[in-house]
C-alpha cells in the first residue's frame, strides 16, 4: 500500500511565524505535491516537485516556498505565517498517473 | 480551459439505499478520471479510477463508476449505503500537463 505521512495534523502558530510541514512518502515516487484546502475554494495547488531539488509554481504559491532535499520528503514553509493561511493543507505523491494523498495537516495561524 | 462539475453539493439518503453521485468534466483528450472520498478532518483516499478500457471500473468500499464519452460523464455508483459512508466525494480529472484538476465535492449524508 502506498504511504503518504504528514508531521502533524493539527498546528497552531502565530502571526509571523515561521512554520514547516513536513510531508514523506515511502513509495519512491519522483512526483510529490502541496494543497490547501478551504471550504467553497476546494482544493488548490501551491506547489509541486518531479525530482529531488526540483520545484515547480502551482496556483497558488505566494507566502510559501517548498524543499525537497530527499526523494521521499518534500516540505512546505511558510515564511512568515499569516492568519489567511489558516486551512487544511494536504500533501500527496504521485505514480502511475494516480495521486496518494496524506492524511492532512490542519494549520490554524492566529 | 478543463474543468470538473459536481452539481451536487450535499446530496441525503437513507442507508440501505442506492446512491448515485454525478461527476462532468470538460476536457478535449481522453481523461483520466478519478473519485476520491474525504472523511471529516482527513485526507483523501482514492476509491477508484479510470485510464482506459471497460468503461465501468469497480473500486474499494463497493463502490463503482461509469465513463460515458458522449456525456462527458463520471457518475459515481453503491447499490447500498452505509452510515459510514457519509463523507465528501470528489472527482477529479488529470488534465494538460499532468496536473489534477478536482471538482467541487458532493457532501453525502446518510439517515439511519
Amino acid at each position: 500500500d502506498v504511504k503518504v505521512t504528514q508531521s502533524s495534523r493539527y498546528l497552531v502558530k502565530r502571526t509571523g511565524e515561521k512554520v514547516f510541514l513536513e510531508c514523506v512518502q515511502d513509495m519512491d515516487h519522483e512526483n510529490m505535491f502541496w494543497y490547501r484546502q478551504d471550504p467553497g475554494l476546494g482544493l488548490r495547488l501551491i506547489y509541486f516537485s518531479y525530482d529531488v531539488k526540483m520545484k515547480e509554481k502551482g496556483d497558488i504559491p505566494e507566502g510559501y516556498s517548498v524543499s525537497r532535499e530527499k526523494k521521499e520528503r518534500f516540505s512546505l514553509i511558510l515564511e512568515s505565517a499569516s492568519t489567511n493561511q489558516t486551512s487544511m493543507y494536504l500533501c500527496a505523491s504521485r505514480t502511475g498517473g494516480t495521486q496518494y494523498f496524506g492524511p492532512g495537516t490542519r494549520l490554524l495561524v492566529l | 480551459a478543463q474543468s470538473v462539475t459536481q452539481p451536487d453539493i450535499h446530496i441525503t439518503v437513507s442507508e440501505g439505499a442506492s446512491l448515485e453521485l454525478r461527476c462532468n468534466y470538460s476536457y478535449g483528450a481522453t481523461p483520466y478520471l478519478f473519485w476520491y472520498v474525504q472523511s471529516p478532518g482527513q485526507g483523501l483516499q482514492l476509491l477508484l479510477k479510470y485510464f482506459s478500457g471497460d468503461t465501468l471500473v469497480q473500486g474499494i468500499k463497493g463502490f463503482e463508476a461509469e465513463f460515458k464519452r458522449s456525456q462527458s460523464s463520471f457518475n459515481l455508483r453503491k447499490p447500498s449505503v452505509h452510515w459510514s459512508d457519509a463523507a465528501e466525494y470528489f472527482c477529479a480529472v488529470v488534465t494538460a500537463g499532468n496536473m489534477l484538476t478536482f471538482g467541487g465535492g458532493t457532501r453525502l449524508m446518510v439517515k439511519p
